[in-house]
């Protein structure tokens, strides 16, 4: 089965610092990969997906960016971190092609900018 | 997009006791999770069940597709199974469209 590693667990950083969160995922080759983001409270949002390497897809406009280097690797970054941009943030998975497979998620990393 | 309701937002209960969770979606769907966080933040699939019946267990999972709901039944609680229950939903079978509900927050008190 496969398995989503995610670190770090947790994160300070200063507004106008740079971030870079990595995502590793065991166990199954190609697999589709999600950035999510949790604010206070309850909802999911979908930031970033990919089906393959150098293939990511935004669903909404943000400072943040996404890059998939190798198959199992999946980079959440940004520039310059707002404010707005603390929150929960998951990295999932489904095994490859995604049709009809459960998403599984890492254990996050707590983002909190200052 | 489809709208996800979930319901009770909120639910307290003993240990041993069970518990029925809902959701509620507004289109049909072919793709339909049950999640559980944890209050670590932890977030586990429990069942991929766009339609039918599943059993894990204490948890069990229904959906009735052609009335747009599908119901997570708990039984005998344990304080482990405390946590957000979220329900997620999509028309397309892949997951890159899943939309989340707002969760059911379930308390079990020891």
């Amino acid at each position: 089965s496969q398995t989503i590693h995610q670190w770090p667990a947790t994160l300070v950083q200063p507004v106008g610092s740079p971030l870079s969160l990595e995502c590793t995922v065991e166990g199954t080759s190609n697999p589709n990969l999600y950035w999510y983001r949790q604010a206070a409270g309850r909802g999911l949002q979908l930031l970033f997906y990919s089906v393959g390497i150098g293939q990511i897809s935004s669903e909404v406009p943000q400072n943040l960016s996404a890059s998939r280097p190798q198959d199992r690797q999946f980079i959440l970054s940004s520039k310059k971190l707002l404010l707005s941009d603390s929150g929960f943030y998951l990295c999932a998975g489904t095994l490859a092609g995604g049709m009809g497979s459960p998403l599984h998620f890492g254990n996050g990393t707590r983002l909190t900018v200052t | 997009g489809i709208q996800v309701e979930q319901s009770p937002p909120d639910l307290i209960l003993q240990e041993g006791a069970n518990s029925t969770l809902r959701c509620n979606f507004s289109d049909s769907v072919n793709n339909l999770q049950w999640f559980h966080q944890n209050p670590w933040g932890q977030l586990i699939n429990l069942f991929y069940i766009p339609s039918g019946t599943k059993q894990n267990g204490r948890l069990s999972a229904t959906t009735v597709a052609t009335e747009r709901y599908s119901l997570l039944y708990i039984s005998s609680s344990q304080t482990t199974d405390s946590g957000v229950y979220f329900c997620a939903v999509s028309r397309n079978f892949g997951n890159e469209k899943l939309t989340f509900g707002t969760g059911t927050r379930l308390t079990i008190i020891p």
